[in-house]
């Protein structure tokens, strides 16, 4: 059974880029949750994809999009980038839309300068 | 909006010690709650949840309890080892639209 597996593991953007990350979901798994974790925070909800479908936001301008693939896959967008926006970006996959257990890969660290 | 307050943000104790690490939330209607494990460098990792039709849950060294009419849920292990030392993060979410509210975090360094 492969994991959650996240690329890049790192990146360093400007101010004003944009900038893509992507997540493949374990296998098996149709649901894609992406989270933001700022130094010493918990994770914060951005959005889930459920079969393609965008399943539920948090509190994220609409600066930060997202794809889900037929494949499951997703990639989450960010456009005109912000110094908050460094942070530990998180995906998380489970088996179906809430209530099941997800499972997070390694996260993508993003810096902006 | 959901909140949840995890307690305490530090936490070290001795190998083979005790360790509790407490969460309230606020929405009484969030009912499931998860524990996450994060080590340095890497995501978090599901180790242990309760639904709120349950009061307690096990799993060898770690236990849930929940408190549905205090709304406080807390994580219970049992003679902690160095491999223990990590961030634990607590979490709540309402059913139908899921949008999970994490608590802050807790370090806990297990000492040899």
């Amino acid at each position: 059974e492969t994991g959650v597996t996240q690329s890049p593991t790192h990146l360093i953007k400007t101010r004003g880029q944009q900038v893509t990350l992507r997540c493949s979901s374990q296998s098996g798994h149709n649901t894609v949750s992406w989270y933001q974790q700022a130094l010493g925070q918990g994770p914060q909800f951005i959005f889930q994809y459920y079969r393609e479908e965008e399943n539920g936001r948090g509190n994220f301008p609409p600066r930060f999009s997202g794809l889900q693939f037929p494949n499951y896959s997703s990639e989450l967008n960010v456009n005109a980038l912000e110094l908050d926006d460094s942070a530990l970006y998180l995906c998380a996959s489970s088996l179906d839309a809430y209530p099941y257990e997800q499972y997070f890969g390694p996260g993508t660290r993003l810096t902006v300068t | 909006g959901e909140n949840v307050e995890q307690h305490p943000s530090t936490l070290s104790v001795q190998e083979g010690d005790s360790a509790v690490i407490k969460c309230t939330y606020s929405d009484s209607a969030s009912n499931y709650f998860p524990w996450y494990k994060q080590e340095l460098g890497k995501g978090p990792q599901l180790i242990i949840d309760i639904r709120s039709n349950v009061g307690e849950k096990k799993d060898q060294r770690i236990a849930v309890t929940l408190n549905k009419t205090a709304k406080h849920f807390s994580l219970h292990i049992t003679e902690t080892q160095p491999e223990d030392s990590a961030v634990y993060f607590c979490a709540a979410s309402l059913g139908g639209s899921y949008i999970p509210t994490f608590g802050r975090g807790t370090s806990l360094i297990v000492h040899p």
